[in-house]
């Protein structure tokens, strides 16, 4: 099945910085989505982005379909921006499911 | 805006008892789906249904699970005989069409088995 890698697995900011996450993925996709999962569990979906580039306030992200990646930018950070940012995808070839990448785990100071 | 709810937000159990988790999924949605988050690990596929079967099951989908739609609005997943490792916050989803489209989840179920 697909293949999905986030980087980096931890990130430490400091608050007003930038980051940009990344996930990679094996297949050709026809879904992809950024979540963020705050400290109470709750998944918040931040974009449906399997092609393209989009934005919405600080955060933006980017996917290149045919690089097999996709990019999330967070600008100027905040304390509440931290928690685990998951990429999902699915793929031409997957089935009906959506696999999660492992997270990016960010933490965010003061 | 429409969302996902499920039920129950905590349950507590011992182990080998039956345990019932509820999700209410989208209204003009037709693709259900369970997840399964274990504490500080990664959110795992279990399964996804459509038109009242399973369409796909993951490995960890096995014969202690089973999920239905009992009736038009609700879709349950249903642990037969919990096991101390299905401790564990589980997600529903839905979405309109197969493999496209957004996915929406529920804001899940934590479960603990003792």
């Amino acid at each position: 099945g697909i293949q999905v890698e986030q980087s980096p697995p931890d990130l430490i900011l400091q608050e007003g910085a930038n980051s940009t996450l990344r996930c990679n993925f094996s297949d050709s996709v026809n879904n992809l989505q950024w979540f963020h999962q705050n400290p109470w569990g709750q998944l918040i979906n931040l974009f449906y982005i399997p092609s393209g580039t989009k934005q919405n306030g600080r955060l933006s992200a980017t996917t290149v379909a045919t690089e097999r990646y996709s990019l999330l930018y967070i600008s100027s950070s905040q304390t509440t921006d931290s928690g685990v940012y998951f990429c999902a995808v699915g793929s031409y070839t997957g089935g009906f499911k959506t696999i999660f990448g492992a997270g990016t785990r960010l933490f965010v100071k003061a | 805006e429409p969302e996902v709810t499920q039920t129950p937000s905590h349950q507590v159990t011992q182990m080998g008892q039956e345990v019932i988790l509820r999700c209410v999924p989208i209204s003009n949605h037709l693709y259900f789906y369970w997840y399964r988050q274990i504490l500080g690990q990664k959110v795992e596929f279990l399964v996804s249904f459509y038109n009242n079967e399973i369409s796909e099951k993951s490995e960890i989908f096995d014969d202690q699970f089973s999920v239905e739609r009992p009736d038009g609005s609700n879709f349950t997943l249903k642990i037969r005989s919990t096991k101390l490792e299905d401790s564990a916050m589980y997600f529903c989803a839905s979405r309109p069409e197969a493999n496209t489209g957004e996915l929406f989840f529920g804001e899940g179920s934590r479960l603990t088995v003792l």
